[in-house]
């Protein structure tokens, strides 16, 4: 079956350092990949989102980064504030089955003043 | 409304009573999602709506649970015969249409309590 995880649970960072937040995915034939956050008692929030045919995008303060080679996605925040604090999903889409979206179980970031 | 709604905010139920979760996702959207969250891991797939096609329900874990869609709106997840593992955050989403890449609205979830 489809399988996307995160290599670390949680991640504390320093307020003002950049925080960088990896995905794995298993299905090759994923397409589209999105990273969400979620806040304490709220449903997950769109950041970000990437194509397979791209190797890199950019927001306000966050990069995606996605490597097919090794089926590796990431997160990178620049300048984490305290309200980056929150649970950050990465989640895939794609493969035999493309209504769905396959999430991993997130890492919680911490941001320390 | 703005955004996806979600209603009740919280639900605590006896075990083997029925409950029905509502989900009003944002006018226009053609494509409604059901996910389950259980405490500390990721979203799981329960079904999917898009338009008048019939749903995608490969994803709800058995014949307890069921959902409708009435007008192309409004959806009821409804489970039944509640279970102590049923209890979790049950998100609903939306989305102008449910093509391969498009955003998807959360609503802020129901938790569902079990005892």
């Amino acid at each position: 079956g489809e399988s996307v995880g995160l290599h670390l649970p949680t991640l504390s960072v320093q307020e003002g350092d950049n925080s960088i937040i990896n995905c794995a995915y298993s299905n090759s034939a994923s397409d589209y990949f999105i990273w969400y956050k979620q806040e304490s008692g709220k449903g997950p929030q769109f950041i970000i989102d990437i194509r397979s045919n791209m190797d890199k995008r950019q927001g306000q303060r966050v990069t995606v980064l996605l490597n097919k080679t090794v089926k590796h996605l990431s997160l990178q925040i620049a300048a984490t504030q305290p309200g980056d604090s929150a649970v950050y999903f990465c989640a895939e889409k794609g493969g035999y089955n493309f209504n769905k979206f396959y999430f991993g179980s997130g890492t919680k970031l911490n941001v320390k003043p | 409304g703005a955004g996806v709604s979600q209603s009740p905010s919280n639900k605590v139920t006896e075990k083997g009573k029925d409950v029905e979760l509502r989900c009003d996702p944002i006018s226009g959207h053609t494509a409604l999602y059901w996910y389950r969250q259980s405490l500390g891991q990721g979203l799981e797939f329960l079904i999917y709506f898009q338009g008048n096609s019939a749903p995608d329900k490969s994803g709800l874990p058995s014949d307890r649970f069921s959902a409708e869609r009435t007008g192309g709106s409004v959806s009821t997840l409804t489970i039944q015969r509640t279970q102590q593992e049923d209890s979790a955050v049950y998100l609903c989403a939306s989305s102008f249409d449910g093509g391969r890449a498009n955003e998807q609205f959360f609503g802020p979830g129901t938790r569902l309590t079990v005892l």
